[in-house]
């Protein structure tokens, strides 16, 4: 049962490069997200997904796109990286977008550095 | 604006009880929820409460107050292994979830 899975778990980039995350589930979720999380900080949304083919900005979303064109898969793009984005990304899914079908289920984490 | 207040961190000891605040305001309310997050690690869920009261889960407890825009996370019996930062994040009114910068407990022997 592999829930949500983040690929690469590390990765250094120098600035003005580009990157994709990416995230997969099996849980046949609807919702996924994509969130920041940096010392000190509430985690940060950066974009979501209501279902396939729909993707919306959150609260960050500056400096990133997504894409979903399958329901299993949410990638995250750095199109020019910045020392700023250096953080930690998690995606996460969920069933429903409240309620109690609104737990999140994270993946576990992408470490990005960017000299 | 919207803002959620937790401590830093908080110190109990082993066996012991200990009760982790969160205060809140939002622009509309949908539901608070906490998680469990260990150092390097993916946060968990632990519960979720969107009516006033007490909800019981083993030994972690979860309490909300909307009038008071105030929760708390309580831990029984508390374990080496609770030694985590623990995260409040509520649901306001657009759905989307603001998150707390979380509370870091340290469990002592």
């Amino acid at each position: 049962n592999a829930g949500v899975t983040q690929t690469p778990k590390f990765r250094v980039l120098k600035t003005g490069q580009s990157m994709t995350l990416l995230c997969a589930q099996d849980m046949n979720h609807e919702y996924m997200y994509w969130y920041r999380q940096d010392p000190g900080m509430g985690l940060r949304l950066i974009h979501y997904s209501v279902g396939e083919g729909t993707t919306a900005k959150g609260e960050v979303p500056d400096g990133y796109n997504v894409s979903r064109l399958k329901k299993q898969n949410f990638l995250l793009g750095l199109e020019s990286a910045a020392p700023s984005q250096t953080s930690v990304y998690f995606c996460a899914s969920s069933a429903s977008g409240d309620g109690p079908g609104g737990e999140l289920f994270f993946g576990e984490g992408s470490r990005l550095t960017v000299l | 604006g919207q803002n959620i207040d937790q401590p830093t961190e908080m110190t109990a000891t082993e066996g012991a009880i200990v009760q982790i605040n969160c205060t809140y305001q939002t622009s509309g309310f949908n539901g608070l929820f906490w998680y469990q997050q260990h150092a390097g690690e993916a946060p968990t869920f632990l519960s979720y409460n969107v009516l006033d009261g007490l909800e019981e889960k083993g030994r972690f407890s979860s309490f909300l107050s909307r009038s008071k825009g105030y929760s708390y996370l309580l831990l029984k019996e508390l374990q080496m292994k609770d030694s985590a930062s623990y995260l409040c994040a509520v649901q306001g009114d657009n759905y989307q979830l603001i998150w707390g910068a979380g509370t870091k407990l340290i469990i002592k022997p």
